[in-house]
């Protein structure tokens, strides 16, 4: 059966620092791969997607995400992180339903 | 607006209350879908619809009873709710089936049951 994973609950990073948020998927085949943004009191908003050819790919706020079939992870990540980026974060994969991880809740600091 | 548009944005109900929530796309999507998002937990996809015809029931109690009468609008009836049944309730669709691309999600409907 399908499977997302996101192992960090809760990540807070400085404004303008780096950030790497973890995806881990268990899919028999090759998945279609998602990330999405929710913001507080908001539905999802799509960032990125993954079906095939280019395993980096980029997606809208600056965002983008690496699909590394060898670990089945599809990581997200921005070089510099805004105040306005704070939310949940949600990896999904489609493979005959659309299946999302627990999520990830962002915090930035000033 | 995402294109996905769904009413009440916020219910609060007794248990033994009836209501329903309303889901609206005009994307021209074939298929839609429930989930619902409750605290600390994934979204739990509930049912899906494809041209009209329900596809996925994810063993959902019968108290949530769901009505798709054409491509663009699906319902989600609501009767004799637990309080275990507070969340957000959202709604998706897309163009295709569950295995296609293209997923829009409306705001949601914080549901609240006392």
């Amino acid at each position: 059966a399908q499977s997302v994973t996101q192992p960090d609950i809760h990540i807070t990073v400085s404004e303008g620092a780096s950030l790497e948020l973890r995806c881990n998927y268990s899919y028999g085949a090759t998945p279609y791969l998602f990330w999405y943004v929710q913001s507080p009191g908001q539905g999802l908003q799509l960032l990125l997607k993954y079906f095939s050819g280019d395993t980096l790919v980029q997606g809208i706020k600056g965002f983008e995400a690496e699909f590394k079939r060898s670990q089945s992870s599809f990581n997200l990540r921005k070089p510099s992180v805004h105040w306005s980026d704070a939310a949940e974060y949600f990896c999904a994969v489609v493979g005959g339903k659309l299946i999302f991880g627990q999520g990830t809740e962002l915090s930035v600091k000033p | 607006e995402t294109g996905v548009t769904q009413t009440p944005r916020h219910l609060v109900m007794g248990m033994t209350n009836k209501k329903s929530l309303k889901c609206e796309q005009h994307l021209g999507h074939n298929a839609m879908y429930w989930y619902k998002q409750s605290a600390k937990k994934p979204l739990e996809l509930m049912f899906v619809y494809n041209f009209k015809e329900q596809t996925e029931n994810n063993s959902v109690p019968s108290r949530f009873s769901p009505e798709c009468p054409n491509s663009s609008h699906l319902f989600l009836h609501l009767h004799t709710l637990q309080p275990e049944d507070s969340a957000l309730y959202l709604c998706a669709s897309s163009p295709q089936g569950p295995q296609g691309d293209g997923y829009t999600f409306g705001s949601g409907t914080r549901l609240t049951v006392v």
